[in-house]
């Protein structure tokens, strides 16, 4: 069964850097042609896609976030990060990570998310 | 980027009826990628429907979708009581992808 699971911290201070890390477990990050998601969700809004990666380290994200995503991959771990600098109030979320069919980009495993919140 | 616009934003109905959920893009959406995911209080998304019309594994078949183009629909034939959750769009045909602002289908 496959696992995804996010971590990193709940508070972010504003102009900072935030970082988190996703562990797939129950398979294996290389496997199956698959690209994963970060997708986050402001607070009671709609969802917004952030970016994707490849296990090769084929990176794609969205225009909107202007250049301060930065998408990982570290095989050896199963693991795939985001790093999103300058944040402020509006980067405030629910953090997705969320792995993309082999059938086409849309998400058909979702790990369950955690909260950032941009405060000083 | 494509816009995707749901209706109606609250859809209010009784359990054993019929919910019909659309969603418009601002341009077409080409071999028709899109997908449905329900949302409920405190959970992550999950998908019901692929490329318009195809139910993902383990999906009643009580959920279908439909349309082609700009204009899409997911229905649901009897809304049974854990069918009562936020329901979104989403285009994967062109980059970023876009999500729907969402439907919201309550008792």
């Amino acid at each position: 069964q496959l696992q995804v699971q996010v971590s990193g911290p709940g508070l972010v201070r504003p102009s900072q850097t935030l970082y988190l890390t996703c562990t797939v477990s129950g398979g294996s990050i290389s496997s199956g042609g698959h690209y994963w998601s970060w997708i986050r969700q402001h607070p009671g809004k709609g969802l917004e896609w952030i970016g994707y990666i490849f296990y090769t380290g084929s990176t794609n994200s969205n225009p909107s976030l202007k250049g301060r995503v930065s998408i990982d991959v570290d095989t050896s771990k199963n693991q795939l990060s985001l790093l999103l600098t300058s944040v402020t109030a509006a980067d405030t979320a629910i953090y997705y990570c969320a792995r993309d069919s082999s059938s086409g980009w849309f998400q058909d495993y979702w790990g369950q998310g955690t909260l950032v919140t941009v405060s000083s | 980027e494509i816009v995707l616009t749901q209706s109606p934003g609250t859809l209010s109905l009784s359990p054993g009826e019929r919910a019909t959920l659309s969603c418009r893009a601002s341009q077409s959406v080409s071999s028709n990628y899109l997908a449905w995911y329900q949302q409920k209080p405190g959970q992550a998304p999950r998908l019901l429907i692929y490329g318009a019309s195809n139910r993902a594994t383990g999906i009643p078949d009580r959920f279908s979708g439909g349309g082609s183009g700009t204009d899409f629909t997911l229905t649901i034939s009897r809304l049974d009581p854990e069918d009562f959750a936020m329901y979104f769009c989403q285009q994967y045909h062109s980059s970023p992808r876009t999500f729907g602002q969402g439907t919201k289908v309550e008792v």
